[in-house]
């Protein structure tokens, strides 16, 4: 059983449009819980993280946790051609030391 | 500041050898973790150390091991390679606090023929 589910995608949206990723995960124990963007042929890098329910905004980016329902999603406004990526959502039980990450979304933003 | 460095970048091996992979930390990290990346599975933790000590370890085979040196530098083996290990294999470090943010390497790559 997998412990964290991403639609694989491509989910596809027009510049300047919101694009929804979505995440839900296995264990309830979860305490942390992460966004990573991975461009083509490189290394995933940190969007967000985010520890408790609720939302969180950075810049053009939310992510919003819900426990209860073991889901947590991103939101990317005014989304750009250099968005165009694949987006891993990670939990973990502990800290940022040891993630589960899920297959990703790939998110294709078309100008 | 130098980010987190991995070599060697690429790699061949054919079965049943065994291959070694190092990491670099920034500066200062003490924590270093390593994932297994490939198409169908995707990321997958393998292990972290700290201070040199294993902290945590994911669910691969005894033929994955690790260690870190004293100045934090890591390295991981793969013993009995098999076909399947072909794989990005990343490397991330830290300070090593829940919160702190993990930062990748560009990774190894590695194909076993």
């Amino acid at each position: 059983q997998k412990e964290v589910e991403q639609n694989s995608g491509p989910l596809s949206v027009p510049e300047g449009a919101i694009a929804s990723l979505n995440c839900t995960y296995s264990d309830r124990g979860s305490q942390s819980f992460f966004w990573y963007r991975q461009y083509s042929g490189k290394s995933p890098e940190l969007i967000m993280s985010i520890y408790s329910n609720g939302d969180k905004e950075d810049g053009r980016f939310t992510a919003q946790l819900n426990k209860a329902s073991q889901y947590v999603s991103l939101l990317i406004r005014d989304s750009q051609p250099s968005d165009s990526a694949t987006y891993l959502c990670a939990v973990s039980l502990t800290g940022a030391n040891n993630l589960f990450f899920g297959t990703g979304t790939r998110l294709t933003v078309i100008p | 500041k130098a980010g987190v460095t991995q070599t060697p970048r690429y790699l061949i091996k054919t079965r049943g050898q065994q291959v070694t992979l190092s990491c670099s930390p920034i500066s200062g990290h003490r924590s270093v973790s390593w994932y297994q990346q490939t198409p169908g599975q995707g990321l997958q933790f393998l292990f972290e150390y700290f201070s040199e000590t294993q902290r945590n370890k994911g669910n691969f085979p005894g033929r994955f091991s690790g260690r870190q040196f004293s100045n934090s530098r890591s390295e991981m083996n793969v013993s009995t390679l098999e076909l399947g290990d072909s794989a990005l294999y990343l490397c991330a470090s830290s300070l090593g606090g829940a919160r702190d943010t993990i930062y990748f390497g560009e990774g190894s790559w590695l194909t076993v023929v």
